[in-house]
């Protein structure tokens, strides 16, 4: 069955520091990939995406993933947190249905 | 442009009462999905409806239910509500049933 797994329930780090969130995914074909984050009592904003072709993807609020294969990943990244990124995020892939990860709490540092 | 728009914002009910949470999709968009996000979990898929016919169904009880009106427009009823059933309900919309953009979500309390 597909599935996503989020090896981190949390993560903590400074502000202006470099971020890696980890994402695992399970599909026999190649899938439609997704990172979504979600403030505090709020629903969720699609930050990125991974259909097809180049698999270094850009989003918005300077994110990018990278989409391995070989790994079953799809990796989301971020060269220099601000402590507005402090959020949870969902990684999640596309069957008939949108299937989610349980997420990472991201905490930020001051 | 208006993003998904879902209401009631919270709501508190009984054991055993009904519900009926609506959500309202982007302009031009067809489908429109429900999740339910219970606290510390992702969200988990309940139904898909894509111009007013039901394209999936995830695993929940019957007492679930939900309907897509010609406005795009769309229901989600729970009846026999439990305890278990307090959750964060968010609606998505889409044009073509793969990006999906969520709406705020609506906070239920069963008591």
């Amino acid at each position: 069955a597909q599935s996503v797994t989020q090896p981190d329930i949390h993560i903590t780090v400074s502000e202006g520091a470099s971020l890696e969130l980890r994402c695992n995914y399970s599909y026999g074909a190649t899938p439609y990939l997704f990172w979504y984050v979600q403030s505090p009592g709020q629903g969720l904003q699609l930050l990125l995406k991974y259909f097809s072709g180049d698999t270094l993807v850009q989003g918005i609020k300077g994110f990018e993933a990278e989409f391995k294969r070989s790994q079953s990943s799809f990796n989301l990244r971020k060269p220099s947190v601000h402590w507005s990124d402090a959020a949870e995020y969902f990684c999640a892939i596309r069957d008939d249905k949108i299937i989610f990860g349980k997420g990472t709490r991201l905490h930020i540092l001051p | 442009d208006a993003g998904v728009t879902q209401s009631p914002t919270h709501l508190i009910k009984t054991r055993g009462q009904h519900v009926t949470l609506r959500c309202s999709p982007i302009s031009g968009h067809k489908s429109v999905s429900w999740y339910q996000q219970v606290l510390g979990q992702g969200p988990q898929f309940i139904f898909q409806y894509y111009e007013k016919e039901e394209r999936g169904r995830g695993n929940f009880p019957d007492r679930f239910s939900a309907r897509q009106f010609p406005n795009y427009s769309s229901e989600l009823n729970v009846n026999a509500l439990l305890l278990g059933d307090s959750a964060l309900y968010l609606c998505a919309s889409s044009f073509n049933t793969y990006e999906q953009y969520f709406g705020p979500g609506t906070r239920l309390t069963v008591t």
